[in-house]
């Protein structure tokens, strides 16, 4: 199952900022968070990991709590190519953890014009 | 570079059958796994390869196989074809190559468009 919790469905305006929450409150010290999104019809695609420090890259950032128990996706600027089924997964770290991911039903995000 | 390919994009086979899938990984990947997708149950995980071993299994029965060769390309095989075996199945690829844990490419996975499996 699934150590995660996510709203199944949100709404953002273009060109705002979109900030999906999930929470994780069973995670353990060797475990990261992971998110992943897919867009119709395709596989899903990497987005963004971290284990306690907040993370950014050219795709997002990933505020983490303190006390690791969840953790917020944000799209700093939407558009409505972001509209995808966001997934925020759990799993050890390492090599061998990221292969196995454990997929719930994620988030879908609908950004309107 | 290219990404993951995987072959067919459709198929369509009737109960009892087999099927033969298979997933080329981004050039310079070592690693190959394999996910099933449905409406009901989602992403499930069903295998990892590297270096033409299986290092992890997900909860699938023996009917689910895979393989994967010295070019690091893998083929999955779904043998007696039931009607919930209908899904999307996605392949995806990781390097091994990257530095340090937690950074880099190496946990990362690439997935491919998927082989849409219909079972009649």
């Amino acid at each position: 199952d699934a150590k995660t919790t996510q709203p199944p469905s949100m709404d953002c305006a273009e060109g705002r900022a979109a900030n999906l929450p999930c929470n994780h409150s069973t995670i353990s010290g060797n475990e990261y968070v992971y998110w992943y999104r897919q867009i119709h019809s395709q596989g899903p695609q990497y987005i963004i990991h971290g284990l306690k420090n907040n993370e950014t890259n050219e795709m997002a950032s990933l505020i983490i709590t303190e006390d690791r128990k969840s953790s917020t996706l944000i799209l700093p600027h939407a558009t409505l190519r972001d509209t995808a089924v966001y997934y925020c997964i759990v799993a050890e770290g390492g090599f061998q953890g990221a292969q196995k991911l454990v997929f719930g039903q994620g988030t879908r995000l609908t950004i309107n014009p | 570079k290219a990404g993951v390919t995987q072959t067919p994009r459709y198929l369509i086979k009737t109960r009892g059958q087999q099927v033969t899938l298979s997933c080329s990984p981004i050039s310079g990947h070592r690693s190959v796994s394999w996910y099933q997708q449905t409406p009901g149950q989602g992403l499930q995980f069903l295998f990892e390869y590297f270096s033409e071993t299986q290092r992890n299994k997900g909860n699938f029965p023996g009917r689910f196989s895979g393989r994967q060769f010295s070019n690091s390309r893998s083929e999955m095989n779904v043998s007696t074809l039931e009607l919930g075996d209908s899904a999307l199945y996605l392949c995806a690829s990781s390097s091994y190559m990257a530095p340090l844990a937690g950074t880099g490419d190496r946990e990362k996975l690439f997935f491919g468009s998927g082989t849409q499996l219909s079972v009649l």
